[in-house]
């Protein structure tokens, strides 16, 4: 199994309160995506980062902001958390340019009330 | 834009039975990856098969295999003998891997099939 873990894996938050997750990995990949999960919709894409300190936006990046400054970490924060974003958060590696699979950790289940 | 659908909410198989799980995606790109990931109840989210679309021939890991036709933008997954472990939510996944407008290496993924292996 790749060496991705994710924390908290478990949060519950008022609305209006800025939450920061994070995703760590042991594999010095260079690429790491944060997607969520939700009934009926799949994976969607938060944000990427294709290397320390560049990042870009998903699919629906709206109400997030990451950040990479080591290659290790990437933290996906929620400035103010809502309820349509009560969900759960999933973070993935890829490496190289010819291996295209993305390996994702365990997941954080996000509850905002 | 690309899309996948998966069209089958829901699935059940006997055991030791074969299940072919339906995928169709769009795209005008020509050059991509398929996926298909499993997410059993533990909610980790495991690489099942990939599939390469300049590769004809179908890609096959063991019990699991696909049917790719590129044409029809179709690929599908088949499970033969399939074991109580396989109980799984099922997604298709597509991905370009190469784009001028910043959407390459992004996974776009269906709505997943909930596959349920009966004893």
């Amino acid at each position: 199994d790749a060496g991705i873990t994710q924390s908290p894996r478990h949060k519950v938050t008022e609305t209006g309160t800025p939450v920061t997750l994070r995703c760590h990995q042991t594999e010095n990949h260079r690429y790491m995506y944060w997607y969520r999960q939700d009934p009926g919709h799949g994976l969607r894409l938060i944000h990427y980062s294709y290397g320390v300190k560049d990042t870009d936006k998903g699919e629906v990046s709206d109400g997030y902001s990451v950040s990479r400054s080591k290659t290790e970490d990437f933290l996906l924060t929620l400035e103010s958390a809502t309820s349509s974003q009560t969900s759960v958060y999933f973070c993935a590696i890829s490496e190289s340019r010819s291996i295209y699979e993305q390996y994702f950790g365990p997941g954080t289940r996000l509850t905002v009330t | 834009a690309q899309t996948v659908t998966q069209s089958q909410p829901e699935m059940s198989v006997q055991e030791a039975e074969t299940v072919t799980l339906s995928c169709t995606y769009d795209t005008s790109e020509s050059n991509y990856y398929l996926f298909w990931y499993k997410q059993p109840p533990s909610r980790q989210m495991i690489l099942v098969i990939r599939q390469e679309a300049y590769k004809q021939q179908n890609a096959t890991e063991n019990r699991f295999s696909v049917n790719f036709q590129k044409a029809a933008k179709s690929f599908s997954l088949k499970i033969s003998d399939s074991q109580l472990g396989d109980t799984a939510m099922y997604f298709c996944a597509f991905m370009i891997p190469f784009s001028s407008s910043g959407s390459a290496r992004q996974l776009t993924f269906g709505s997943g099939t909930q596959l349920t292996v009966l004893p």
